[in-house]
This record gives structure tokens, sequence and C-alpha cells, in this order.
């Protein structure tokens, strides 16, 4: 599986746009990209997925360039309650799949 | 119900205690996967659950670690003669679809249960 690569921790401002790059150069043909947030003391929940080009839900977008070696989560107007870990994974689409999750990136959102 | 329900939520146990962990996943849901979860880590894959069928257990850490899912629904993972290591959060997720369907990597996540162990 694509080994993900993404910040330790990001710094923001309550209603400022954030935007969480991963890379992943080795991602293969069948492998699609998936973002979970996880806030303390809570299970990780699902975000947004996308295999290529740009995907928009109600919580945020997800920009994958051409190559997709590297994924962007954007998370428009930030609130205080964005305060969270979010996990960029890579996952394979096939009978072996697992979710792997990295460390992530502790983003927190300041007043 | 609504979400995926563990319980319990806190476990302090002495070591070389066996603990039982159990997990209700949303009803319907085909696949289940447990967690391992240490603190400040992102959670670590243990096993993943096809109906009643235990697919992989792969990231189970050692013979100790046994989970089972006998109906399909209702999961349990067990942990024999506890050690400090084993402190940490299992969380369980279950998902509509099995692993090759087009949702498959969409997780509902329990709250988690935490496990101490002195």
């Amino acid at each position: 599986l694509a080994k993900t690569t993404q910040p330790i921790s990001m710094d923001s401002y309550e209603g400022q746009e954030v935007n969480i790059t991963c890379s992943h150069n080795n991602i293969a043909t069948n492998d699609y990209i998936t973002w979970y947030q996880q806030f303390p003391s809570q299970g990780p929940r699902f975000i947004i997925q996308g295999y290529k080009t740009k995907v928009t839900n109600e919580v945020a977008s997800l920009f994958i360039p051409a190559d997709r070696k590297s994924s962007t989560l954007s998370l428009p107007r930030v609130s205080l309650s964005d305060t969270a870990v979010y996990y960029c994974l890579v996952v394979r689409m096939d009978s072996s799949y697992k979710l792997i999750f990295g460390s992530g990136t502790r983003l927190l959102v300041r007043p | 119900g609504a979400g995926v329900s563990q319980s319990p939520r806190y476990k302090v146990a002495k070591r070389g205690q066996d603990v039982a962990l159990r997990c209700d996943p949303i009803s319907g849901h085909v696949s289940l996967f447990w967690y391992q979860q240490a603190l400040g880590q992102g959670p670590e894959f243990l096993t993943y659950f096809q109906n009643e069928a235990q697919l992989d257990k792969s990231g189970l850490p050692s013979d100790r670690f046994f989970a089972e899912r006998p109906e399909g629904s209702v999961s349990t993972l067990k942990i024999q003669r506890t050690q400090q290591e084993d402190s940490a959060v299992y969380l369980c997720a279950s998902s509509l679809e099995d692993r090759t369907g087009p949702g498959a990597n969409v997780l509902t996540f329990g709250a988690g249960s935490r496990l101490t162990v002195l």
C-alpha cells in the first residue's frame, strides 16, 4: 500500500480556509484517497473520498492532481469545533483491503 | 441502532487478567473491523470480519488476542493475560459494504473502549 506523508500539526484561526496536503507517491491504479477526522475521545469519522480531480461535500473539498501523487483536503471557514486530527488514507479496493491510518495531522483552530 | 456501540467504555484490569470488549455494529453492516489506538497515535488495524467470517487477523499482536463474530452481528475482542503494553483504546468500526464494494472505505467507528492495564 502507498505510504502517506502529511504534516504533523497545523494552526489556524476561525474563519480561515485550511488546506492539508498529503503525499502518496506510490499510489496505485486501484487505490482511492480517503480522509477521516477524529475528535478527542471519539472514533474517527469519515469525511471525504476521491479518486481523481475534485470532490466536494458539505464538510470539505478534496483536490487530487492528475498524477495522484498527492491530495489536498480543504476545510472552508474553519471554526473552533474543527480542531481535530485529520488522517489521510490510501485504500486499495481489492480483497486485501484494510484501512491503514498514519499519525495524522493535528489541526488547532484558534479564536 | 443508529451508530456503533462499544462496551465497556472504560476498563481497568490488573496485569494477567482476561478482558472482553464488546462491539454492536450498525444493523445490517457486513464488514466489521477492530483497531487499537495508543495515546497520540493513529488507529492500528487488528482484524476484519465479513459477516461471521474472520478474513484477516494479521494485525493481532499476539496469540493472547482473539476476536469473534459468531452470528455476523455483535463482535467480541478478548485479550488474555493482559500486559501493560495492551493499554490502549480499542475501536470497532462497521461498514455496509464488503471489501470490494464502492463504499467499502466508509467506516462508522464507535467511541472505543479504553483499556488500562495496571
